[in-house]
């Protein structure tokens, strides 16, 4: 069974572009979670989907974040435009519906580098 | 608010050194907490489900404890393969997982 996967790796760019992360779930997820590692720092949650809504989205920064799940299979995260601030790991996470607490299964992350 | 705090933030072990890494938390109604293993580059892997005080699991070297406080991740007889950064996380009332800062372990042959 394919895990999580990230797309692009890694993405350098330069202050006020525009990145957008995708996600691809495990197959059969319908529970799909944004999280990211500034610096030295914990990895924070950013949001939550479930299929294709929004279930928290209580972590995002601010306004310049737009997360996305049409029809309920993958995710893209779009900053625009980004700050030096917004460096870091992003990982997506994957978990199925139904029980709760769930394990959730973590993609290997995109590094964005602002620059 | 709800924190994770772990330690230490690095150990060095010799292969064959049994330790403990401390993930101890705060927290108002814990669901579940959850240790990860992270290698560099890489996501975290999952390694165990804690549910309540009292309960452990075991996994090849590692075992995992919970009390009410604080869970612990023994680690028996590291090889230098299990060098790695170890993870805790809660889940409280949400499903979003709360973090700590990791614990960066090196097994030295």
């Amino acid at each position: 069974e394919a895990g999580v996967t990230q797309f692009p790796s890694h993405s350098v760019i330069e202050k006020g572009q525009t990145v957008t992360l995708r996600c691809d779930p495990i197959s059969g997820h319908d529970n799909l979670y944004w999280y990211r590692r500034v610096m030295g720092k914990e990895i924070k949650f950013l949001l939550h989907f479930v299929k294709e809504s929004k279930q928290d989205e209580s972590g995002m920064p601010n306004n310049r974040f737009l997360a996305e799940r049409t029809g309920g299979t993958y995710s893209t995260l779009k900053v625009q435009p980004a700050e030096l601030e917004d460096s870091g790991v992003y990982f997506c996470a994957s978990s199925p519906l139904g029980r709760s607490p769930d394990t959730q299964y973590f993609g290997p992350g995109t590094r964005l580098t602002v620059l | 608010e709800d924190q994770v705090t772990q330690s230490p933030e690095a150990l060095r072990l010799q292969e064959g050194e049994s330790s403990s890494l401390n993930c101890s938390y705060t927290v108002s109604g814990l669901r579940g907490l959850f240790w990860y293993r992270q290698d560099p580059g890489k996501g975290p892997e999952f390694l165990f489900t804690l549910y309540s005080a009292g309960e452990e699991k075991e996994k090849e070297r590692l075992k995992a404890t919970l009390t009410k406080k604080e869970s612990f991740l023994h680690i028996t007889a590291p090889k230098p393969e299990d060098s790695a950064t170890y993870l805790c996380a809660v889940q409280v009332h949400t499903d979003k997982l709360i973090f700590g800062t990791g614990t960066r372990l090196q097994v030295f042959p």
